[in-house]
Parts: structure tokens; sequence; C-alpha cells
């Protein structure tokens, strides 16, 4: 499809396993954003990449939260050590221009 | 901090118009006017953006207060698809560059 692309779409992770969420932003946007949305709230900042570089990460929650994206296209999100503070929807957006574009998020659940 | 401050809710009967303000009273001159909207259980959704015209597309009007500091999303025929959180955000002019900051939206729910 034309739009970003986000995957698993659901995950369910034991409290101290690793995870890993994929993040197929629009071909030839420049500009990836990872956002953190805690249910009932809009979505929080976590990352920001143009092309391959990582420009901010300060909204990384802490030190286990770790992205990726080393060709400048597809982006990995990943979790090591997930506590169940980390259960949220997970979402991507790409843009190219002044508008980003979302995908439909991964939901992690943390048991 | 959202730079912010929407209604928490509101209802719009079906087939009406649904005006949707946000106070956004410390916007800079650079700054644009974004609207987004989020269905249950999806993404966000881009709906319009501008700087201080009103703006229209297929989807909404965007009116603009002449001194900036509010603006009113217009959907013009609202339907039960319309039912969303819809988020009104301010960012700079290179938005493409810089994250979104999201407050809590207005919840509005179209009736039948």
């Amino acid at each position: 499809g034309a739009g970003v692309s986000q995957s698993p779409r659901y995950k369910v992770a034991k409290r101290g396993q690793d995870v890993a969420l994929r993040c197929d932003p629009i071909s030839g946007h420049v500009s990836l954003f990872w956002y953190q949305q805690a249910l009932g709230q809009g979505p929080e900042f976590l990352t920001y990449f143009q092309n391959e570089a990582q420009l901010d990460k300060s909204g990384l929650p802490s030190d286990r939260f770790f992205a990726e994206r080393p060709e400048g296209s597809v982006s990995t999100l990943k979790i090591q050590r997930t506590q169940q503070e980390d259960s949220a929807v997970y979402l991507c957006a790409s843009s190219l221009g002044r508008v980003a574009f979302f995908g439909q998020g991964t939901r992690l659940t943390v048991v | 901090d959202a730079k912010t401050t929407q209604p928490t809710s509101m209802d719009c009967a079906e087939g009406r118009a649904a005006n949707l303000p946000c106070n956004h009273s410390t916007i800079s001159g650079n700054e644009y006017v974004y609207w987004y909207r989020q269905i249950h259980s999806q993404g966000p959704q881009y709906i319009i953006h501008g700087l201080k015209n009103n703006e229209t597309n297929e989807m909404a009007s965007l009116i603009i207060t002449e001194d900036r500091k509010s603006s009113t999303l217009i959907l013009p025929h609202a339907t039960l698809r319309d039912t969303a959180v819809y988020y009104c955000i301010v960012s700079g002019a290179n938005s493409g560059n810089t994250p979104l900051v999201f407050g809590k939206g207005t919840r509005l729910s179209v009736i039948a």
C-alpha cells in the first residue's frame, strides 16, 4: 500500500521479554517519527530520524528503548526487558514536506 | 506541553455542521495550525493545516482568526464515521522535521 505500515499490529510480551516493532514509511519520505500513546492520552513523541540519522531521541523514556533506521527507510523500535508500564500503542509517522502521515500503530501489552 | 486548548468533548447531530474550536494564544508568527483526528484503534489522520488564511479541502474547512489566537475546524455535514478525537496542534513552518505535540483533543460524537 501507499501508506505507513507497522507490524505487528498487536504484540503481547511477558515482562522482561525484548520486543521489536517495525515501521515501513511511505517510500521516499525522509523524516520518520516514533510516538507512544497510552490509553486515553494523545500520542507522545519518542524519537525522530532524518534519513538514517537519529536527530532527536529526547522522548525515549529509558535506556531500554532503542530505535534504528540503518538504511534510511525501514525503522525498528526495540524495547528491552519490557515492563508493564511499557504497555501502549506505538505509532510511527513519516513525512517528506510539511505533513506527517501515521501508521495504524502497534498495540503492545506487557503481562 | 501542548500549546493549544480544546474542549474535552462535543456532540453533533448527523448531517449538521460540526464546529470544533481551538485556542492557541501563544502561537508564533511562523507556526502553523494543524488538525488531525484519530478514530478508535487507528493512527492519527491528517485533516488540514493553515498559517493565517482560511483553508478548505475535501474533508473540512479551517477558519483562523485574524489575530491567529484561535481557530475553528468545520466539518460541513457530519456523519457517524466522523466520530473521533480531534487534535489541534501548533507547529513550526518546517513541521515535517519537527515532532508534533499532541494535547488531549476533543472527542466528537456524531449522533444519529
